[in-house]
């Protein structure tokens, strides 16, 4: 069964930390991983899209890894500040027939000023 | 370049009557997905659609559930006789082209709460 997880479920941090968020899945036999950001009765936003053959990817102060053997990726967030506080999601996609993704349950950060 | 976009943003039924969820996707994307995100829980798909066409509908319940992308206009989620258990957030997504190497971009969502 294809699943995939998220720790910690929640994280607490003081404005200014770097800090990292871990999602594993399953199986490893995957197209591609996207980090999401969901603010509360908000849709998502989609944060970084890393695909299989990718070790990593960059945008501002995010930067997400991957690491297929291991079936693990990594939201590294630098300087972290109160606005990042939002839940964040991984989602996996395994592509061939099946278009969808399959998300973890996220986890819920607050930066506190 | 309007994002996905969905409607209503909220919708309340009584149990029993129908619900009927909109969601227009980004401009030249011809690739649906349905998810629904229960209280506490994750997100899960529901169905895949590409115009005209239902490509993978195994996360739909199998009674009561419907859901279609027609060659025209919006796609449509249907849910019929809804019961207090239907109440979730319902996202829609889409994308240039189905699985492998692109990005899913999500609406804002439509909160279906059943009293």
């Amino acid at each position: 069964k294809q699943e995939v997880t998220q720790i910690p479920a929640a994280l607490s941090v003081p404005e200014g930390e770097n800090l990292v968020l871990n999602c594993s899945f399953t199986d490893s036999a995957i197209y591609n991983l996207q980090w999401f950001r969901q603010d509360p009765g908000k849709g998502l936003t989609s944060l970084l899209l890393i695909q299989s053959s990718q070790r990593e990817q960059t945008s501002g102060r995010l930067n997400a890894s991957l690491d297929k053997s291991s079936g693990r990726s990594t939201l590294y967030i630098a300087a972290s500040q109160p606005g990042d506080s939002a839940t964040y999601l991984c989602a996996v996609n395994y592509g061939g027939s099946q278009g969808n993704l399959i998300f973890g349950k996220g986890t819920k950060l607050s930066v506190k000023p | 370049n309007a994002g996905v976009m969905q409607n209503p943003r909220h919708l309340v039924r009584r149990r029993g009557q129908e619900a009927r969820l909109r969601c227009s996707p980004m401009k030249g994307h011809s690739h649906v997905y349905w998810y629904r995100q229960l209280p506490e829980e994750g997100l899960k798909f529901m169905v895949y659609l590409q115009k005209e066409n239902i490509i993978d509908e195994s996360g739909m319940p199998k009674e009561r559930f419907s859901a279609e992308f027609p060659k025209e206009g919006p796609s449509i989620l249907r849910i019929q006789q809804v019961v207090r258990g239907d109440s979730a957030a319902y996202f829609c997504a889409s994308s240039t082209k189905g699985v492998s190497y692109n990005e899913q971009f999500f609406g804002p969502g439509t909160r279906l709460t059943v009293l």
